[in-house]
């Protein structure tokens, strides 16, 4: 019973380049969110999508970060041009249902900008 | 808006003292109210969770108490081990969103 699979692991970006990062929900699952975590800092959430559709991007910057949770496929969380304040992990969770259901993780994707 | 306060940290422990990390959510809306725990390079993985008002959450000898007249989920745990070691993060769930809070680091010495 696999978990939620995040690749790649570890991306490491110059500034200006583009990251791509990528989230496979747990089996059944059809809700996917984004978080970014801020060294030494919480969770601030990012995106909440269904299959399809964006339910909730009120945490997304207005610039050059996009998500899309696809019929097929992975969700893709994009950064355009990135800067070094972008630096951070990335965590994607998944849930069964709408609600107020527990998430799964995982494991994240630590991106580095030099 | 929605948000979660957590006692900051870090938390340094010996072993076997008891533990109490304190929690404090808005109570906008009926949330749903968790405990998540992070070991070193990995996800959050699901501690425990309480539904409604008055619930208590257990797993793995930690406890927490969903209390609506304080609106606090303060988590506890009778006797830490060293394994216990990790970041703890408290969330409120409601209507789809998680709110976390910024997470409490508990080292815990043999």
């Amino acid at each position: 019973n696999a978990g939620v699979m995040q690749n790649p692991r570890h991306l490491v970006r110059r500034r200006g380049q583009e990251a791509r990062l990528r989230c496979s929900p747990m089996k059944g699952h059809s809700h996917v969110y984004w978080y970014r975590q801020l060294p030494e800092e919480g969770l601030k959430f990012m995106v909440y999508l269904q299959k399809e559709n964006i339910i909730d991007e009120s945490g997304m910057p207005k610039e050059r970060f996009s998500a899309e949770f696809p019929k097929e496929g992975p969700s893709i969380l994009r950064i355009q041009q990135v800067v070094r304040g972008d630096s951070a992990a990335y965590f994607c969770a998944s849930s069964p249902e709408a609600g107020n259901h527990e998430q799964y993780f995982g494991p994240g994707t630590r991106l580095t900008v030099t | 808006g929605d948000s979660v306060t957590q006692m900051e940290g870090p938390v340094t422990l010996s072993e076997e003292a008891f533990l109490t990390i304190n929690c404090t959510y808005t109570a906008t809306g009926y949330p749903s109210l968790f405990w998540y725990v992070q070991y070193p390079g990995e996800g959050l993985q699901l501690l425990l969770k309480a539904t409604k008002a008055d619930d208590k959450g257990s797993n793995k000898g930690f406890e927490a108490t969903y209390r609506k007249e304080t609106t606090s989920f303060h988590l506890e745990k009778g006797s830490v081990q060293v394994s216990d070691s990790a970041v703890y993060f408290c969330a409120r769930s409601n209507a789809g969103k998680s709110t976390f809070g910024d997470g409490t680091t508990l080292t815990v010495k043999p």
